[in-house]
């Protein structure tokens, strides 16, 4: 069964620190990953998009990581800020479908 | 312009109206979504439009019924809902249907109260 899974489910930490998110998955066939940021109340926002043969993309603060042979993604987001507080879904793509982690809720208090 | 507009932002309807929410995109995208989030949830896909035709449908109840007048609009009529289907909404485009690595971008959704 396609599964994604993500942990922590929660995470609080403070302003300035850095912190790693998890996902681990069970695709197939694998065709990308994606990490979204999703506000409460709105709508994902893309953060990155790596294929197969990509180990690591950034995006300012964001950095992700994928490892294709035990099938693990990480998220690191470094120097952290209240505006990072919001939830981050771990999305593997098969074919034609997106296949959604259920989250990790992210907190960073001042 | 990198964005999919929803409207409306909120709505409350009684389980014997029809309303709709309404999608639009000016990017060029060939593809369009319909998700149904619910609180807490990671979002669930509803219906996939390429190219301005049906292309996924999940298995969804008929009192959902989506339309895609063009390729800038895409519609979710409602009609006979329950409570359990109040959720976020969300709406998103992606460019190329056929192309494995697409950036999917979503709307801010519509936040729905069935009573």
């Amino acid at each position: 069964k396609n599964q994604v899974e993500q942990s922590p489910q929660s995470l609080i930490i403070l302003e300035g620190k850095n912190c790693t998110l998890q996902c681990n998955y069970t695709v197939s066939p694998f065709s990308n990953l994606r990490w979204y940021k999703q506000d409460t109340g709105r709508g994902p926002v893309s953060l990155t998009i790596m294929t197969f043969s990509e180990n690591t993309k950034s995006n300012g603060r964001y950095t992700a990581t994928l490892d294709a042979d035990t099938k693990q993604s990480s998220l690191h987001i470094t120097a952290s800020q209240l505006s990072d507080s919001a939830s981050y879904i771990c999305v593997v793509r098969s074919t034609d479908k997106l296949i959604f982690g259920t989250g990790t809720r992210l907190q960073v208090f001042p | 312009d990198t964005e999919v507009t929803q409207t409306p932002k909120h709505l409350v309807m009684g389980m014997t109206n029809k309303k709709s929410l309404k999608c639009e995109q000016h990017m060029g995208h060939r593809a369009m979504y319909w998700y149904k989030q619910k609180a807490k949830k990671p979002p669930e896909l509803m219906f996939v439009y390429s190219y301005e035709k049906l292309s996924i449908n999940e298995s969804v109840p008929s009192r959902f019924s989506p339309e895609c007048p063009n390729s800038s609009l895409l519609n979710l009529h409602l009609h006979a809902l329950q409570p359990e289907d109040s959720a976020l909404y969300l709406c998103a485009s992606s460019q190329d249907p056929d192309r494995v690595v697409n950036t999917i971008y979503f709307g801010e959704g519509s936040w729905l109260t069935v009573v």
